[in-house]
C-alpha cells in the first residue's frame, strides 16, 4: 500500500503563503492524491485531489512534481481560520468495493496573526 | 457541497449504557460509510466500512459485538456503543463515500461522548 509523510507541524504569518508538502514516492501511476484538513474540534474536510498536473481550487492549489513523489499543498493567503491539521492521505485502499481512507498523523499548521 | 450531518453532537452517559450515533447523507446516497474514532491529539482511527443492505466490514481489533453499526438505507448508518465504559470515551466521526467520485469523502461534524 502506498504510503505518505508530512512535517508534523508547521507555522505561518497570517496573509502569507504557506506551501505544505508531502512525500508519496510509492504512489502508482494511477492513483490520485488527496488532502483533508481537520479544524479543531470538526471532522475533516476535503480540500483538493489530482492525478499528474497542478490543480486549483477556491481552496487551495495542488503542485505535483513531474515524478509524482511528491506534492505540494498551498494556500496562497493563510487566514486564522486555516489553521487545522492538514493530511495528505495516500489512495484509498480497497476492501469489498469500498474506499478506506487512512490517516496519517498529517500536518499541524499554525497561523500567527 | 456535499453535506453529511451526525446527531447527537455530544452525550454524556453512564457506564453501561448503549449509545446510539446516527449519520446521514443530506443531499446524495451513499452506499458506503465509515466509522472512524479520535482520542486528543491523536489522528482518526478507521473502525469499520458501513455497507448499506450488508454487514458492517471492521478492522482489526475493533469488537463488532460492542461497536453494532447498521446502515439500513442508502442515506443513514448508525453505531451504537453497547454497555459504554469510560475508555470508550471518544470522538466519533462518520463519512460518506460519495458514488463516482472516487476517492473523495464527505465527513461528519463528528460525535463526542463522554462515558462517566
Amino acid at each position: 500500500d502506498a504510503k505518505t509523510t508530512q512535517p508534523n507541524s508547521m507555522e505561518s504569518n497570517e496573509e502569507e503563503p504557506v506551501h505544505l508538502p508531502c512525500n508519496h514516492s510509492t504512489i502508482s501511476g494511477t492513483d490520485y492524491i488527496h488532502w483533508y484538513r481537520q479544524l479543531p474540534s470538526q471532522g475533516p474536510e476535503y480540500v483538493i485531489h489530482g492525478l499528474t498536473s497542478n490543480v486549483n481550487n477556491r481552496m487551495a492549489s495542488l503542485a505535483i512534481a513531474e515524478d509524482r513523489k511528491s506534492s505540494t499543498l498551498i494556500l496562497h493567503r493563510a487566514t486564522l481560520r486555516d489553521a487545522a491539521v492538514y493530511y495528505c492521505i495516500p489512495p484509498p485502499g480497497t476492501q469489498g468495493g469500498s474506499e478506506k481512507l487512512v490517516f496519517g498523523k498529517g500536518t499541524k499548521l499554525t497561523v500567527n496573526p | 457541497g456535499a453535506v453529511v450531518s451526525q446527531h447527537p453532537s455530544r452525550v454524556i452517559c453512564k457506564s453501561g449504557t448503549s449509545v446510539k450515533i446516527e449519520c446521514r447523507s443530506l443531499d446524495f446516497q451513499a452506499t458506503t460509510m465509515f466509522w472512524y474514532r479520535q482520542f486528543p491529539k491523536q489522528s482518526l482511527m478507521l473502525m469499520a466500512t458501513s455497507n448499506e443492505g450488508s454487514k458492517a466490514t471492521y478492522e482489526q481489533g475493533v469488537e463488532k459485538d460492542k461497536f453494532l453499526i447498521n446502515h439500513a438505507s442508502l442515506t443513514l448508518s448508525t453505531l451504537t456503543v453497547t454497555s459504554a465504559h469510560p475508555e470508550d470515551s471518544s470522538f466519533y466521526i462518520c463519512s460518506a463515500h460519495r458514488t463516482g467520485i472516487w476517492g473523495t469523502q464527505y465527513f461528519g461534524p463528528g460525535t463526542r461522548l463522554l462515558v462517566l
